[in-house]
């Protein structure tokens, strides 16, 4: 446990509204990832930051941007919701070798 | 690209039956190899990995060998307990490639009494 915690844990928005979610990590580390669970996609990454204000796109990033402006938090908008966005997120950490996870965050948009 | 191949689940087995999931990866550069776990409702788990080829991963006892030359990386257990049901991804990352994984779509295990 690499003291990662997300929030919202479960949201429900509508098709077109501003959605912000937040990783906040407790470790220091330098990395962190946004990255989204669908089934049958496995994990895909969508963003990731390696330190403050610095962040790069990952492999689904149309429709996300991310900001770091403190290194312990990590926030994820989706700046118009579209059904295809209803997902599970999760946040990660880089310790060492390892990624570490969050609890996740069940997003459903109708 | 790189791009992570794991077996088709749901897999559902009896207590103390020997668990095979496999995994075979393609990769530019000389990847890490990575076994996660997500029990249900919850995040994913490191559960093994493996750094560089011959390398054996172990943990709870489970083991995978990273096995250069059929490009795998195939996740066992001789005898699964109840508990062991979860969720089971295979991942790779590429060294210096911003620790950034690839992970396959990962393999349903259920451990019936």
């Amino acid at each position: 446990d690499a003291g990662i915690t997300q929030s919202p844990r479960h949201k429900v928005t509508e098709t077109g509204t501003p959605v912000t979610l937040r990783c906040h990590q407790t470790e220091n580390h330098r990395y962190m990832y946004w990255y989204r669970q669908d089934p049958g996609h496995g994990l895909r990454l969508i963003h990731y930051s390696y330190g403050v204000k610095d962040t790069d796109k990952g492999e689904v990033s149309d429709g996300y941007s991310v900001s770091r402006s403190k290194t312990e938090d990590f926030l994820l908008t989706l700046e118009s919701a579209t059904s295809s966005q209803t997902s599970v997120y999760f946040c990660a950490t880089q310790g060492g070798e390892t990624q570490y996870f969050g609890p996740g965050t069940r997003l459903l948009v109708l | 690209g790189n791009s992570v191949t794991q077996m088709e689940g749901p897999v559902t087995l009896s207590e103390e039956a020997f668990l095979t999931i496999n995994c075979t990866y393609t990769a530019t550069g000389y990847p890490s190899l990575f076994w996660y776990v997500q029990y249900p409702g919850e995040g994913l788990q490191l559960l093994l990995k493996a750094t560089k080829a011959d390398d054996k991963g172990s943990n709870k006892g489970f083991e995978a060998t990273y096995r250069k030359e059929t490009t795998s990386f195939h996740l066992e257990k001789g005898s699964v307990q109840v508990s062991d049901s979860a969720v089971y991804f295979c991942a790779l990352t590429i060294t210096g490639g911003g620790n950034k994984l690839t992970f396959g779509t990962g393999t349903q295990l259920k451990v019936e009494l």
